[in-house]
């Protein structure tokens, strides 16, 4: 069973620092996401990896998908109040074509 | 826009007192799921339809039910809601568009959270 860990659990840093989130896998990804949930919302899409070493930039978000796509980072440049939540990472699972298996989340809070 | 609705977005119920949460959902997606979420966790997986076909997962308690009238519509029915049932509980779709797609990203609502007293 693949298993999706997240690190870290809880972050909070002030805005306009830096920050990198991760997310590694048992087994090597179908398709990798990120989502972000806002307080009290539910989870939107920000990004889909694919291809090992792929890179993808969303304003101040840098998502990296490793070589070996086992594992993703998720970089924040000056980060901002408005990026509080809780970041997610799932995959597709191994034996479906549609159902995702869910990382347990890092909760970040940015104060102002 | 398109979207994923659910109401009420706060419930409140009794111990025991049957609640049923709604989603509808206008992404004319042939997949919906429902999710329980507690306290910045992962969402955990209580079932889903692929269109008329019921799916639900091996550890999902039997107090929960659900029913999907229409393509738009989804219910969670809680027969008897006990403490440990109050959570946020999220409705998402998702397109199955084939086999090889390696993207399926699913649309969620802006969930419903339950109290139960």
């Amino acid at each position: 069973t693949q298993l999706l860990e997240q690190s870290p659990q809880f972050l909070s840093i002030q805005e306009g620092e830096n920050l990198t989130v991760y997310c590694n896998s048992s087994s090597v990804f179908s398709s990798l996401q990120w989502y972000r949930q806002e307080p009290g919302e539910g989870p939107v899409l920000l990004v889909t990896v694919v291809t090992g070493g792929e890179v993808k930039k969303l304003k101040r978000l840098t998502f990296q998908f490793g070589d070996a796509r086992k594992d993703s980072s998720l970089h924040i440049t000056a980060a901002q109040p408005g990026d509080t939540g809780l970041y997610l990472c799932a995959d597709r699972l191994a034996d479906s074509n549609y159902q995702l298996i869910w990382g347990a989340g890092t909760k970040l809070i940015i104060k102002p | 826009d398109a979207m994923v609705i659910q109401n009420p977005r706060y419930q409140v119920t009794q111990f025991g007192k049957p609640v049923t949460l709604s989603c509808s959902q206008t992404l004319n997606h042939n997949v919906m799921y429902w999710y329980q979420q507690k306290s910045s966790q992962a969402p955990k997986l209580l079932f889903h339809y692929y269109d008329k076909d019921f799916n639900n997962e091996a550890d999902t308690p039997d107090n929960f039910q659900s029913r999907r009238p229409n393509t738009s519509f989804c219910f969670l029915d809680i027969r008897s809601p006990g403490l440990g049932d109050a959570a946020m509980y999220l409705c998402a779709t998702s397109r199955h568009t084939g086999p090889t797609s390696p993207y399926n990203e699913q649309f969620f609502g802006p969930g419903t959270r339950l109290t139960v007293l």
